[in-house]
């Protein structure tokens, strides 16, 4: 079984504030990592596919960077805002192409 | 463009009945997946399947039955239904494996007590 951690587990923040948090997933067989971002009721919508050591997105105000070598990704949330309060999931993909999933980090923004 | 449906979206069940879960996706994607989500803890593969006719185990298999006898639909079953078994389940597909570079879509889930 694949270990996907994601940190932390939760995460208060003020209505402006930058914030990040962080996956980590083995560095052996990697394939791809994907970040998905999940509002309460809802499904989890995708929000970056990264399959190059080095790779960094970006989407508005979110953005995510990787790091193959060593096992970990960051997400980045510039000037947070009440809308961006939800669960955003990491998943890995190894050589077999089944995505693991972290728990998540549950992101709320206080107005 | 529906994307992927999962019905019921509500199930309560009591100990030992069996059920069935529907998934259906519009998007002729060739991979489908069932996923559990418990409290604290990520996704958990359930089963997948990589085309029609064809399934494969995950990572928490037991007491759970697939069949996709049509691309389109994938379908959950639980035999003797345990009160273990209350989860959120969700559909996932994709194009190809492992999601390329757009990802799984998933339906809205489905809430299943067992008591």
């Amino acid at each position: 079984i694949l270990n996907v951690e994601q940190s932390p587990q939760s995460l208060h923040v003020q209505e402006g504030d930058s914030t990040n948090f962080t996956c980590s997933f083995p560095s052996s067989n990697f394939y791809a990592l994907h970040w998905y971002r999940w509002e309460t009721a809802k499904s989890p919508e995708a929000l970056f596919v990264m399959t190059l050591n080095g790779d960094e997105k970006k989407k508005g105000r979110i953005s995510a960077t990787l790091n193959t070598k060593e096992g970990y990704s960051y997400l980045y949330i510039k000037g947070s805002q009440p809308e961006d309060s939800a669960t955003y999931l990491c998943a890995f993909s190894g050589s077999a192409r089944q995505l693991t999933f972290g728990s998540g980090t549950q992101l709320t923004v206080l107005p | 463009n529906a994307g992927v449906t999962q019905t019921p979206k509500f199930r309560v069940l009591k100990t030992g009945q069996s059920m069935t879960l529907l998934c259906a996706q519009d998007m002729n994607h060739e991979y489908m997946y069932w996923y559990r989500q418990d409290p604290g803890m990520g996704l958990r593969l359930i089963h997948y399947s990589v085309g029609e006719g064809t399934t494969a185990k995950g990572e928490v298999p037991d007491g759970y039955n697939v069949s996709r006898l049509k691309k389109q639909n994938f379908l959950l079953g639980l035999e003797s239904a345990a009160p273990s078994q209350t989860s959120v389940y969700f559909c996932a597909s994709s194009y190809i494996a492992g999601g390329g570079n757009y990802g799984y879509t998933f339906g809205s889930g489905t809430r299943l007590t067992v008591v």
